[in-house]
C-alpha cells in the first residue's frame, strides 16, 4: 500500500528554536496537506501544497513531488507550535493517507 | 470563519450498542469525510460522501458502520453494534471540492465499555 513516513517521530526545542520536519511518501501525489495537532486533539490545517512552496507567517512548506517528498519549516518556536505534525497525501481520489506524525514539544 | 461542527464531544457506550455520531459541515462544501484516531495513533480515512453517495470507503469501514446526510446540513455516521476496538477520535471533515483543503471538526471522543 501507499506509505507516508514522517521524521523526526520527535522533536524537543528549545522556544526560539527553528525546525523542519519531513514527509516522505512512495507514491505520486496531486494533494498534499500539513496539519497541526493541539494538545486539545484538534486538527488545524496548516497548508494546502501538493507542490512549490508557500508561507504563512511562521511557518513556510514545500512539496518536491518529483521527489517523493515535502518539508515543514517551523521559525521562532513557541510553545503554542507544541502538538503533533500530520502530513496528508492523496492522488486521484478523495481520501488522505496520514503518515505517523511528528510529536515537537517547545520548552519554554 | 466557517467550521465544522461535530456532536457530541464526549460519548461513552456499552458494546454492542448503536452510536451516532453527527456532523455539520462547512455549508458551501461538497465533499464530506469520516476519519478516526485511535488514541496515540495517526489519523486514518474511513469513508467519502459525494453527491448524496459514498465515493469511497475504506477496509475499517464495515457493515457495521454507514453515514447518511438526512437533510442539508447534517451528516451522521453510525456504528450498528460497537465494539471495544470502534473507541476512538472520530473526526468528521470537508472540502469545498476534489484535492482542495480538507477543514476537520474538533472530534468525537467515543469510548466503548
Amino acid at each position: 500500500g501507499i506509505q507516508v513516513e514522517q521524521s523526526p517521530p520527535d522533536l524537543i526545542l528549545q522556544e526560539g528554536a527553528n525546525s523542519t520536519l519531513r514527509c516522505n511518501f512512495s507514491d505520486s501525489v496531486n494533494n498534499l496537506q500539513w496539519f497541526h495537532q493541539n494538545p486539545w486533539g484538534q486538527l488545524i490545517n496548516l497548508f494546502y501544497i501538493p507542490s512549490g512552496t508557500k508561507q504563512n507567517g511562521r511557518l513556510s512548506a514545500t512539496t518536491v513531488a518529483t521527489e517523493r517528498y515535502s518539508l515543514l519549516y517551523i521559525s521562532s518556536s513557541q510553545t503554542t507550535d507544541s502538538g503533533v505534525y500530520f502530513c496528508g497525501r492523496g492522488f486521484g481520489n478523495e481520501k488522505l493517507t496520514f503518515g505517523t506524525g511528528t510529536r515537537l514539544t517547545i520548552i519554554p | 470563519e466557517p467550521e465544522v461542527t461535530q456532536t457530541p464531544s464526549h460519548q461513552v457506550t456499552q458494546m454492542g450498542q448503536e452510536v451516532i455520531l453527527r456532523c455539520v459541515p462547512i455549508s458551501n462544501h461538497l465533499y464530506f469525510y469520516w476519519y478516526r484516531q485511535i488514541l496515540g495513533q495517526k489519523v486514518e480515512f474511513l469513508v467519502s460522501f459525494y453527491n448524496n453517495e459514498i465515493s469511497e470507503k475504506s477496509e475499517i469501514f464495515d457493515d457495521q458502520f454507514s453515514v447518511e446526510r438526512p437533510d442539508g446540513s447534517n451528516f451522521t455516521l453510525k456504528i450498528r453494534s460497537t465494539k471495544l476496538e470502534d473507541s476512538a477520535m472520530y473526526f468528521c471533515a470537508s472540502s469545498r471540492d476534489l484535492g482542495s483543503p480538507l477543514h476537520f471538526g474538533n472530534g468525537t471522543r467515543l469510548t466503548v465499555t
